[in-house]
């Protein structure tokens, strides 16, 4: 059974930062793509960056450059986001996303954490 | 970045109707790596089509996805009392992903 757990919810001053992780079982993250996806109150999913699968290169959406570093320890199963200089509208919940994609862009496994609140707030 | 708009924004429908729910890109994207997810309050969303138009194992047959290019579309043949929710598509096939802004399947 796969699981992703994530860590708990977070409270943040403005200007602080955040490390979110979420740990896997039943997958090998390292054939996973896993993505970090976060989504603002009553708003719409908002991808933020992945975990290439194999070579372990981090992509980040160009709205999140130098402010966010995903990572992944193999030893552990678990992915970690952190996200820096902390604003108030970086209030939202963060979702990790773990997906086995095949050539063709074949999705053999989709699964989702249980996502966590960061809340920044002075 | 791929920027995808999803068209329109609520679709106010009874249940046992035909909902249509639009994706347009703004470049093209190949439908190997186009994507559709449903999201209901307080859960993570949950993948419903692949490629464009390959259901995720466990999804009714009643929803179906198509499309090439720039435009994809989600069908939702009839509606389902758990079909209401929020609905989002996905490309998946460039360094950066990105995702629509939602559309919202609404009870009438």
């Amino acid at each position: 059974q796969v699981q992703l757990v994530q860590s708990g919810a977070e409270v943040k001053k403005p200007g602080s930062s955040v490390k979110v992780s979420c740990k896997t079982s039943g997958i090998t993250l390292s054939i996973y793509a896993t993505s970090w996806v976060r989504q603002a109150p009553g708003q719409g999913l908002e991808w933020m960056g992945g975990i290439i699968p194999i070579s372990g290169i981090a992509n980040y959406a160009q709205k999140f450059l130098g402010r966010v570093t995903i990572s992944t320890d193999e030893s552990t199963g678990t992915a970690y986001m952190e996200l820096s200089s902390l604003r108030s509208d970086d209030t939202a919940v963060y979702y990790c996303a773990s997906a086995y994609i095949l050539a063709r862009g074949v999705i053999i496994g989709d699964y989702w954490g249980q996502g966590t609140l960061v809340t920044v707030s002075s | 970045e791929v920027v995808l708009r999803q068209s329109p924004g609520t679709l106010s429908l009874s249940p046992g109707e035909r909902a249509t729910l639009s994706c347009r890109a703004s470049q093209s994207v190949s439908s190997y790596f186009l994507a559709w997810y449903q999201q209901k309050p307080g859960q993570a969303p949950r993948l419903l089509i692949y490629s464009a138009s390959t259901r995720a194992t466990g999804i009714p047959d009643r929803f179906s996805g198509s499309g090439s290019g720039t435009d994809f579309t989600l069908t939702i043949s009839r509606l389902e009392p758990e079909d209401f929710a929020v609905y989002y598509c996905q490309q998946y096939g460039s360094s950066r992903r990105t995702f629509g802004q939602g559309t919202k399947v609404e009870i009438k």
